[in-house]
């Protein structure tokens, strides 16, 4: 497709259960990006890869969050025993390379945890 | 850690006024960026500002990187209903540092 795109746009679930949250990027961007964006906020920096690895996961809020991207395009953010303070937008961006090239982002993913 | 403060947090204006909303931060950045997020969507890049002092143009909108790059201010002319959405700044490299947001109302 032309632009970032995630899946699904709303996600719904109840507290404790498991999430996976996926983003396809901009065809042949190789630096790919998960913000989380609560209300009220601008997004914040969860972790990011150039290519398959993670360069910098420092903004992951604990272990239960771990994402992945095992062939360097597509990523799947994972939230293990969802919690109430977890609901929020994810935002997942593109860039063609990592170190300051623009970032275009998705739409997001609202996740909603009962 | 570095932060940006925005402000104001909230802006509500007739259509035809002028507006500036502005991006603080006690750090040095080397560049700042300006998005626009409309509800549902990701934010949209608008400008990158690099130099201190550089002003860039677009459109009605006029940004502005302060001498010492550790702010800026989004000007805008006869604000339009159209120009409605949440002000972004952003600063760094990777990862970028966002602020809060400007939440802007333009009512016709």
């Amino acid at each position: 497709g032309a632009g970032v795109s995630q899946t699904p746009s709303n996600k719904v679930t109840e507290k404790g259960k498991y999430v996976e949250l996926r983003c396809d990027p901009i065809s042949g961007h190789t630096a790919l990006y998960w913000y989380r964006q609560s209300l009220g906020q601008g997004p914040e920096f969860l972790i990011y890869f150039q290519g398959t690895g993670a360069a910098d996961d420092s903004g992951l809020p604990n272990d239960r969050f771990f994402a992945v991207r095992p062939e360097g395009s597509v990523s799947t953010l994972k939230i293990q025993r969802t919690e109430r303070g977890d609901s929020a937008v994810y935002l997942c961006a593109s860039s063609l390379r990592a170190g300051g090239d623009t970032q275009y982002f998705g739409p997001g993913t609202r996740l909603t945890v009962l | 850690t570095q932060l940006l403060e925005q402000s104001p947090q909230f802006l509500s204006i007739q259509e035809g006024e002028n507006l500036t909303v502005y991006c603080n931060s006690s750090s040095v950045f080397s560049s700042l960026q300006w998005y626009r997020q409309e509800p549902g969507e990701g934010p949209v890049l608008l400008v990158t500002v690099v130099t201190g002092g550089e002003v860039k143009k677009l459109k009605r909108l006029t940004f502005q990187f302060g001498d010492a790059r550790k702010d800026s201010s989004l000007h805008i002319t006869a604000a339009q209903p159209g120009d409605t959405g949440l002000y972004l700044c952003a600063g760094g490299d990777t990862p970028l540092v966002f602020g809060k947001g400007t939440r802007l109302s333009v009512i016709a």
